[in-house]
């Protein structure tokens, strides 16, 4: 069925910068829809990017302007460079796969935490 | 996008039935997917295209959509039940996938 692997997390202080990977096994991510997907201390999911097999990306009104996806057809992986890091975007970082539009996220890695503190 | 709605937190008894509603305006419209996550771990899909069960998942669990609500059920509840359950669906207007708020299931 396929495995995902984050790695990247770490302390951070506000206004820095982070890059997030997302290694991916049993598939090949440039076929599906890959996903990160957040989720703060004590609080719900919340999804944060895709970047679809066709390579257009997408993101939550939260994280726009500041966070990019991408993904290395050549490594199979995903990867979410995190800029002008806030509080807020203190969480576990998961990445997830959908095989297709409107799909369910099928596998998901184990998440990778990330906290931005002074 | 969409804003999908539940209820913070459901109770029940052993060997009970537990409802998990999922609100949001025309959701009937859209395809519903539910997930559990218990403490420490990543989500699993339990429920996808608002009713059916993917491999390994009991048939305790299942799923239906009414008008605009979708429910996810839990039949003979039993204490590893215990987790947070979230809706998803893909909004198509914005390109962007929504989760609900989640419900933490305590089995009483």
């Amino acid at each position: 069925e396929g495995q995902l692997v984050e790695s990247g997390g770490g302390l951070m202080q506000p206004g820095g910068s982070l890059r997030l990977s997302c290694a991916v096994s049993g598939f090949i991510a440039s076929r599906n829809y890959m996903s990160w997907v957040r989720q703060a201390p004590g609080k719900g999911l919340e999804w944060v990017s895709v970047i679809y097999s066709g390579g257009s990306t997408y993101y939550a009104d939260s994280v726009k302007g500041r966070f990019t996806i991408s993904r290395d057809n050549s490594r199979n992986t995903l990867h979410l460079q995190m800029n002008s890091l806030r509080a807020q975007d203190t969480a576990v970082y998961y990445c997830a796969r959908a095989e297709s539009l409107a799909d369910p996220f099928d596998v998901w890695g184990q998440g990778t935490m990330v906290t931005v503190s002074s | 996008s969409d804003v999908l709605t539940q209820p913070p937190s459901v109770s029940v008894a052993p060997g009970k039935t537990a409802r998990f509603t999922c609100g949001g305006n025309n959701i009937g419209s859209k395809s519903v997917h539910w997930y559990q996550q218990k403490p420490g771990q990543a989500p699993v899909l339990v429920i996808y295209y608002d009713s059916d069960r993917p491999s390994g998942i009991p048939e305790r669990f299942s799923g239906s959509i009414s008008g605009n609500t979708a429910t996810l059920t839990i039949s003979r509840v039993e204490a590893g039940d215990e987790a947070d359950y979230y809706c998803q669906v893909w909004d198509s207007s914005s390109d962007h996938w929504v989760f609900g708020g989640g419900t933490k299931l305590t089995v009483l």
